[in-house]
């Protein structure tokens, strides 16, 4: 079955800069796309940006341009997520979800980023 | 605020049935599929509908999605304690080039 398995939590101080994993099986890695969505304690989902596993090509929203990088390993089926100039703003869940056809599922277990001083 | 308008909590009683609205425009709903999702507690989001009303084997039929417009919702009929969670509608805006999400409904079950 697919699965998406996470790295675990993290912590960081502001201005710093986090790397979140997500490895892949069950499916053919190059085939679909990742996303990248993030979850603020007690607020809602809110998409980052996706990559193209196969091509490495990757898109982001408008309000992460220039401070996160997605990209992957094919030959370990693992995409990564890198967010920098951390502020107490980004502390949130952090998960990774593939795109079946039309469909953004299934999800990873969630990331934590804390970041504090 | 989210691009998709959902109204914060929503309630009934078991049994009842419940629906939670979705709204939002031309570029995202308007031109695109509704999908929702379930999120429980601590846990990742669960695919509930996809393609506006379509549900995912193991969703039970008592789950139901419709579009119409620019808006979209998610029924719940037969209400049950196991219910009780967040849900949130997503879909993609073709002028953000992006995915976008409601800022999710709470439903409780009285």
């Amino acid at each position: 079955q697919v699965q998406l398995v996470q790295s675990g939590a993290e912590v960081r101080k502001p201005g710093a800069s986090v790397k979140v994993s997500c490895k892949a099986s069950g499916y053919t890695f190059i085939g679909s796309y990742m996303h990248w969505v993030r979850q603020a304690p007690g607020q809602g989902l809110e998409w980052m940006g996706r990559i193209n596993p196969n091509s490495g090509g990757a898109n982001y929203a408008q309000k992460f341009q220039g401070r996160v990088t997605m990209t992957r390993d094919t030959s370990i089926s693992t995409a990564y997520m890198e967010l920098s100039r951390l502020t107490s703003d980004d502390t949130a869940v952090y998960y990774c979800a593939t795109q079946m056809a039309t469909t953004i599922d299934p999800w990873g277990q969630g990331t934590l980023v804390i970041v504090s001083s | 605020q989210s691009v998709l308008t959902q109204p914060p909590s929503a309630s009934g009683t078991p049994g009842q049935k419940v629906i939670i609205s979705c709204s939002g425009s031309s570029p995202n709903i308007g031109r695109n599929y509704v999908y929702w999702y379930q999120q429980l507690p601590g846990t990742a989001p669960k695919l509930l509908i996809y393609e506006n009303n379509q549900r995912p084997s193991g969703v039970p039929d008592r789950l139901s999605g419709s579009k119409s417009g620019t808006s979209a919702s998610l029924a719940i009929s037969g209400l049950r304690s196991e219910d009780e969670a967040d849900y949130y509608c997503a879909a993609w805006d073709n002028r953000l080039s992006g995915w976008v999400f409601g800022g999710g409904t709470k439903v409780t079950v009285l």
